[in-house]
């Protein structure tokens, strides 16, 4: 069962712009967390925010949760090529021991 | 730093086969997790395991079965290979309950 959907599916961008990618959800989650894929390669872990916080920042990163909406949204600024890759949201049910789970995933390209 | 290490980035297997796809950690994280990534599916869940010895189903585990014997270790067992299980599959590790994942590389199988 896939919770969230990630929006837009691709986004393209000049270097220098942010780039803003949103997350929908369904039911209720104890944090949200934002994930980066390489081509090829494994996801890493780019920030996590907590169902009891609305804003975080990491670096360049930003990130929103608006609980009410059952949103979040993931702001890069002053984005670089190196940037390029597929970016994931992911929510952790309440309950102990949930798993995560996964959207389908954003395709970022950053053109030089 | 967490590595989480897949045996093989890549596997040619026939129609058929038994295949094992190997994972290990090294932080010893209660939590491991067996995902599948297709184009367009984003990643699907097939086991995880809270504790050695323990399983459970994630959302696709039918052809799948695990073993998880030691806490570093968790293997992901198709029992006989079918080419709808060619696929990019994905391990990760985690402390406990949503923490933030740790991903290995990768295995990416063909099954001809």
């Amino acid at each position: 069962s896939q919770q969230g959907e990630e929006d837009p599916q691709a986004l393209s961008i000049q270097e220098g712009e942010n780039a803003t990618m949103n997350c929908s959800y369904k039911t209720s989650i104890n944090n949200l967390q934002w994930y980066r894929q390489n081509s090829g390669r494994g996801l890493v872990h780019l920030i996590l925010i907590r169902s009891n916080e609305r804003e975080k920042h990491s670096g360049r990163l930003r990130v929103t949760l608006d609980t009410s909406k059952k949103s979040s949204s993931l702001l890069i600024t002053a984005s670089r090529a190196a940037d390029t890759a597929s970016y994931f949201c992911a929510t952790g049910a309440t309950g102990a021991n949930s798993k995560l789970t996964f959207g389908k995933g954003i395709t970022l390209s950053v053109r030089p | 730093d967490v590595k989480v290490t897949q045996s093989s980035r890549y596997l040619v297997k026939r129609t058929g086969e038994k295949v094992f796809l190997e994972c290990v950690q090294d932080m010893d994280h209660e939590n491991m997790f067996w995902y599948r990534q297709d184009p367009g599916l984003g990643l699907r869940l097939i086991y995880f395991s809270y504790d050695v010895k323990m399983k459970e189903k994630g959302d696709i585990p039918e052809g799948y079965s695990v073993s998880r014997e030691k806490k570093e270790r968790f293997s992901l067992i198709l029992e006989s290979a079918s080419t709808n299980q060619t696929s990019m599959y994905l391990c990760a590790s985690s402390k406990a309950g949503t923490t933030p994942l740790h991903f290995g590389n990768g295995t990416r199988l063909t099954v001809t």
